[in-house]
């Protein structure tokens, strides 16, 4: 089946620095999600993504859906203590079930003051 | 406010014993699903229902069970047949799934514990 794998695992920043994690699939995707999880909570959306070569920015975080069709990376500038969490990316394929996402396992994001 | 609520936070729960978590949005959103999350691990989909009174299995069915009487409730039934049910659960709903909107919004979750 489908599978996405999620770059890095982890990451230990110093507050200010930029961040980059990305995500690949095996197959095509035709839309791309980037949520955030802070511990004990549901993840939020930050950015879809459904065109490739789409590049769309939220604030610091920007997010692009690779030509390809097959990745898609987040970037957050500047980092701040409160972007501590989990980041998840997740996708829907083609021919895959209407709405059904698959979710990469995540970046844990930690921010040194 | 418009928003997904799970209820309780959490929840403990004997082995052998089967346990329901609650799940309500008033969205108006027409999908909802329930996903099972494990420590390091993405969401896995246990549950989705696209219309009231249907609902199809997600990849990790097996020993839960869920109903879809009302559009704004997907109550998920955790049985005693489900081997490992400690775990993280969420819950997520959708705008319009037929039409292809896939941007799902969780809810804050429910933490069950098998003692």
């Amino acid at each position: 089946g489908q599978q996405l794998n999620q770059s890095p695992q982890s990451m230990f920043i110093q507050e200010g620095e930029d961040v980059s994690m990305n995500c690949t699939s095996s197959s095509i995707f035709n839309t791309w999600l980037w949520y955030k999880q802070d511990p004990g909570e549901g993840p939020v959306l930050l950015i879809a993504l459904y065109k490739a070569g789409e590049l769309t920015s939220n604030g610091r975080l920007t997010a692009q859906f690779g030509i390809t069709r097959k990745d898609s990376f987040l970037n957050i500038s500047a980092s701040i203590p409160s972007d501590v969490g989990i980041y998840f990316c997740a996708g829907q394929g083609y021919g895959g079930s209407q709405g059904n996402l698959i979710f990469g396992k995540g970046t844990k994001l930690s921010v040194k003051p | 406010d418009g928003g997904i609520t799970q209820s309780p936070k959490y929840l403990f729960r004997k082995e052998g014993q089967n346990v329901t978590l609650s799940c309500e949005q008033n969205l108006n959103h027409d999908a909802m699903y329930w996903y099972r999350q494990d420590p390091g691990q993405g969401l896995r989909l246990i549950y989705y229902s696209q219309i009231v009174n249907d609902f199809q299995k997600g990849d990790i069915a097996e020993g839960y069970s869920v109903s879809r009487e009302k559009k704004e409730s997907f109550p998920l039934t955790v049985t005693s047949a489900q081997k490992n049910p400690t775990a993280f659960y969420l819950c997520a709903s959708s705008r319009d799934d037929i039409f292809g909107s896939i941007e799902q919004f969780f809810g804050p979750g429910t933490r069950l514990t098998v003692l």
